[in-house]
């Protein structure tokens, strides 16, 4: 059954370890996003990627985040180093939009990050 | 910078009860309004709404979006504690590169008693 995969779902690390998230995305589905959701911030758009491609990733910290897509069914979300400021839920969706198509983006269970 | 904001923050009710919650949004290029509903984990879809005074329905769930007041509402009617969640509004861009580009609100946290 078609579903996106996280991994890890809970991850617990010490301040400046680098941390590494991963997400497999629905086969065919073109287009992937990484979301953090707190309780102060809500779900925040961190970056996506279509067709491997990065579109935008302005909602990441980028001298301590960053995130690939080495092949089509692999995304990584990395942090290094790691504050207490990063411990959230980190989401990776996925989805297909297009013209005529609803843009029903998936999304996996999560990672739940807790930096201490 | 699209921006999506949604009300209440939280909302507390008991069972019988009609909610209507609230999203309205700024976006560059306007496609769709999506709505999700988030138990325990991972968002899962409720409604899409491209066009205006078109309402969606989904039992006792229904929706319907306002292009000119940029805003949509969400009612749940006869509520029962199986619905209470966090109830999440995104809209969709068109068009160019940045099509699809989905962008959250905050979260209304619904809470119903028995």
């Amino acid at each position: 059954d078609a579903r996106v995969t996280q991994t890890p779902r809970h991850k617990v690390t010490e301040m400046g370890q680098e941390v590494t998230m991963r997400c497999q995305p629905i086969l065919g589905h073109n287009t992937v996003f990484w979301y953090r959701q707190t309780m102060m911030q809500g779900l925040e758009l961190l970056a996506y990627f279509r067709n491997r491609a990065p579109l935008d990733d302005s909602g990441m910290p980028k001298d301590r985040f960053s995130a690939e897509m080495p092949d089509a069914t692999l995304a990584t979300l990395k942090i290094q180093p790691s504050e207490p400021r990063d411990s959230a839920v980190y989401f990776c969706a996925s989805a297909t939009p297009g013209q005529g198509v609803i843009t029903e983006a998936f999304f996996g269970q999560g990672t739940r990050l807790t930096v201490v | 910078e699209d921006k999506v904001v949604q009300s209440p923050l939280s909302l507390v009710v008991h069972e019988g009860d009609t909610v209507t919650l609230n999203c309205s949004y700024e976006v560059t290029n306007f496609r769709s309004l999506l709505w999700y509903k988030q138990e325990k984990k991972a968002p899962t879809f409720l409604f899409m709404l491209t066009s205006s005074g078109i309402e969606k329905k989904s039992g006792r769930l229904s929706s319907i979006l306002d292009k000119k007041e940029l805003s949509s509402i969400l009612n749940i009617t006869a509520t029962q504690t199986g619905d209470s969640a966090i109830y999440l509004c995104a809209v969709e861009r068109a068009g160019g590169t940045s099509y699809g580009k989905l962008t959250f609100g905050q979260g209304t946290i619904l809470t119903v008693h028995p």
